[in-house]
């Protein structure tokens, strides 16, 4: 298996400009999440999807960021316009939950998101 | 009270010792524990999950005390491939749900 992937690996993009984070999840799981982690604070769940269904974004910071899951393979983390505040590691995790509850996400690679 | 709490470090600890890390957690309904271990510019991985009866799997011991609301690693015989960031996880919200929230990791560096 490829594992969760991730693109691009890093971006450095200006002030105001468009910026948008891709992941490909592992093939069967039914549960995609993106998290962003800065040294302040840590490790952040923004949205996380359910068989490509948003179920809980009330972690996006805010209007300017959007995500999508159009079908099981693909989603992409939109953050427009982009401010310098914005820059962190943005995380894709996915996830296949069993009934006996013992679980854990496997996480991309992360994108190195900088705006100057 | 934070959902997952961690003391950051750093632990600087010689080869061969043992280490221990505690992580508390505010949810009393929380589930699922895990930890996870994350590199320096790596992406988090999963180290073991944390069962009620604690669990084992070599060199490594967790723990969980409900009660106290706290969730213990232990790093037996450390080598320095073990320096990284240990990663207290926890399903905050209970049963039906399945996100997990990270405390911001505790440091360990493994001295020759």
């Amino acid at each position: 298996d490829a594992g969760v992937i991730q693109s691009p690996r890093h971006e450095v993009t200006e002030m105001g400009q468009e910026v948008t984070l891709r992941c490909k999840p592992i093939s069967g799981h039914d549960y995609l999440f993106w998290y962003r982690q800065t040294m302040m604070r840590g490790l952040e769940l923004l949205i996380y999807f359910n068989n490509n269904v948003p179920i809980d974004d009330s972690g996006m910071p805010e209007d300017r960021f959007s995500a999508k899951m159009p079908n099981a393979s693909f989603s992409t983390l939109k953050i427009q316009p982009s401010e310098p505040r914005d820059s962190a590691v943005y995380f894709c995790a996915s996830s296949l939950f069993r009934d006996r509850g013992d679980y854990g996400y496997t996480f991309g690679s992360g994108t190195r998101l900088t705006v100057v | 009270r934070k959902e997952v709490e961690q003391d950051p470090g750093p632990f600087n600890v010689p080869e061969g010792a043992t280490v221990a890390f505690n992580c508390t957690y505010s949810n009393s309904a929380s589930q699922s524990f895990f930890w996870y271990r994350q590199d320096c510019r790596k992406e988090p991985k999963l180290l073991m999950s944390v069962y009620s009866s604690g669990n084992e799997d070599g060199r490594f011991t967790a723990q969980l005390n409900r009660a106290s609301q706290y969730i213990s690693l232990l790093i037996r015989d450390s080598k320095l491939s073990d320096s990284a960031t240990y990663l207290c996880v926890v399903n905050p919200r209970g049963a039906g749900s399945y996100q997990l929230t990270f405390g911001k990791g505790t440091k360990l560096s493994v001295i020759p």
